[in-house]
């Protein structure tokens, strides 16, 4: 079946623009999860969705980053004015929720954001 | 200290050896754990998992976890080329941290033919 997709690919901003990168899951996989890749470094959490609701969302740095999944589905991250610190790749994950024991979470192919 | 720690290497191991890739963890209640690939410019994949102390198997790849020693490592047999990745430990935590995946810094692995 189809996997998680993520769109754009790419995307190149200029500092202090406004940017949405959306997330599409596996079918069927109510836990989202959005993490933020650095070069060099293992993936970092940012917000974790149960349904519609954001469950956890202790890893976003500050309030210029908002997520939504206002249908259950797609999921929004989005970033307002921008820094060049923002600069890495964002990946979406999404897991089938199990009762007793925590599986694996399945990735997206990212979403590389550059902020000239 | 960080929660999940792993050497960055780059780890260089011959054609047909094989590659020991370790991770440490700080939570002593984490209960799964997870062994990611990840090749260059790509999102990374599932490779094993396991929650069970002991060993688990699957084709080249033997994941080991000690919960009193708090370490899980990964051990790649009869390494190839196209092992060439980085590999990241992922722990799921225990209590309010409980719903993600917490990542080591992955382990940069070099197969040299």
């Amino acid at each position: 079946g189809a996997g998680v997709s993520q769109t754009p690919s790419n995307k190149v901003t200029e500092k202090g623009k406004y940017v949405e990168l959306r997330c599409d899951p596996i079918s069927g996989h109510t836990a989202l999860y959005w993490y933020r890749q650095s070069l060099g470094q293992g993936p970092e959490f940012l917000i974790y969705f149960q349904g519609t609701g954001a469950a956890d969302d202790s890893g976003l740095p500050n309030d210029r980053f908002f997520a939504v999944r206002p249908e259950g589905s797609v999921s929004t991250l989005k970033i307002q004015r921008t820094e060049r610190g923002d600069s890495a790749v964002y990946l979406c994950a999404s897991r089938r929720l199990l009762a007793g024991f925590y599986n694996e979470q399945f990735f997206g192919p990212g979403t590389r954001l550059t902020v000239l | 200290q960080k929660e999940v720690e792993q050497n960055s290497g780059p780890l260089s191991v011959p054609e047909g050896a094989i590659a020991s890739l370790n991770c440490t963890y700080s939570d002593r209640g984490s209960q799964s754990f997870f062994w990611y690939r990840q090749y260059s410019g790509k999102s990374p994949e599932l490779i094993m998992f396991i929650y069970s102390n002991g060993d688990k198997e699957d084709g080249r790849f033997t994941a080991q976890l000690n919960k009193a020693s708090q370490y899980v490592s990964l051990l790649i047999r009869d390494s190839q080329p196209s092992d060439s990745a980085t590999y990241l430990c992922a722990v799921n935590l225990v209590g309010a941290a409980g719903n993600k995946l917490t990542f080591g810094g992955g382990t940069r692995v070099l197969v040299k033919p």
